[in-house]
């Protein structure tokens, strides 16, 4: 079966910027799209990035999202950290007639 | 704009069946997209259940396929998950979601615990 990969945490200081991996355990990762989500607490998850790198309307660009083809592994990249970032994070994508989410990534901005 | 609103019994009771029921508005269940339930343990992290397309064609979690069933009620604008066989490890908050091969637009989930 199709999995995702993520850290389990990361943590960095405001201001700066991080980078979240979520790696493909088979085939391609570019075959599909691969989506990141935001969830706070108590809330519901909200979208991030879509469609590998889209951003909705309202997300902030700071906010960008990537394919590695060659690592099999799709990143979010959050610049210029703010303390509201902290939240946890979940990649998505699909493959063999299964959706799948990552196991998510606790980011600590202290 | 979709709206998603999930309903149902909060507290059901070890080896019964988990009925939840999601009701769309805004957009019509038989025109197109997938509709998907997710669940997510309290501390734990997103999993998948499965999904029915707006033809009818299902897709389940292999994990949890012997014990799930999704349906369309398209005269009520809504979609039902039914999971057997209950235990304790179910108990989670129950997300239902609108879907295609990119984003989900979320429901804002309801827990349901697993208890006698």
């Amino acid at each position: 079966n199709f999995m995702l990969t993520q850290p389990h945490s990361v943590s960095e200081s405001p201001g700066k910027t991080v980078i979240i991996s979520c790696t493909g355990s088979s085939g391609r990762i570019a075959s599909n799209y691969v989506q990141w989500y935001q969830q706070r607490p108590g809330s519901a998850p909200t979208t991030v990035i879509y469609e590998n790198n889209q951003r909705p309307s309202g997300v902030p660009d700071r906010f960008s999202g990537s394919i590695d083809s060659s690592s099999n592994s799709a990143s979010l990249t959050i610049s210029g950290l703010k303390t509201e970032d902290e939240a946890d994070y979940y990649c998505q994508s699909y493959g063999s007639s299964n959706w799948v989410f990552g196991g998510g990534t606790k980011l600590t901005v202290l | 704009q979709v709206q998603l609103q999930e309903s149902g019994p909060g507290l059901v009771k070890p080896s019964e069946t988990l009925s939840l029921t999601c009701t769309v508005s805004g957009y019509s269940i038989s025109i197109n997209y997938y509709w998907g339930w997710i669940r997510q343990p309290p501390g734990k992290g997103l999993e998948w259940i499965g999904s029915i397309y707006h033809y009818g064609n299902t897709y389940y979690n292999p994990s949890l396929k012997s014990r799930v069933t999704i349906s369309l009620h398209t005269s009520k604008n809504q979609f039902s998950l039914n999971l057997s066989s209950v235990t304790a490890a179910d108990t989670a908050v129950y997300y239902c979601a609108r879907h295609d091969f990119g984003d989900f637009d979320w429901g804002q989930g309801t827990l349901v615990t697993v208890s006698s």
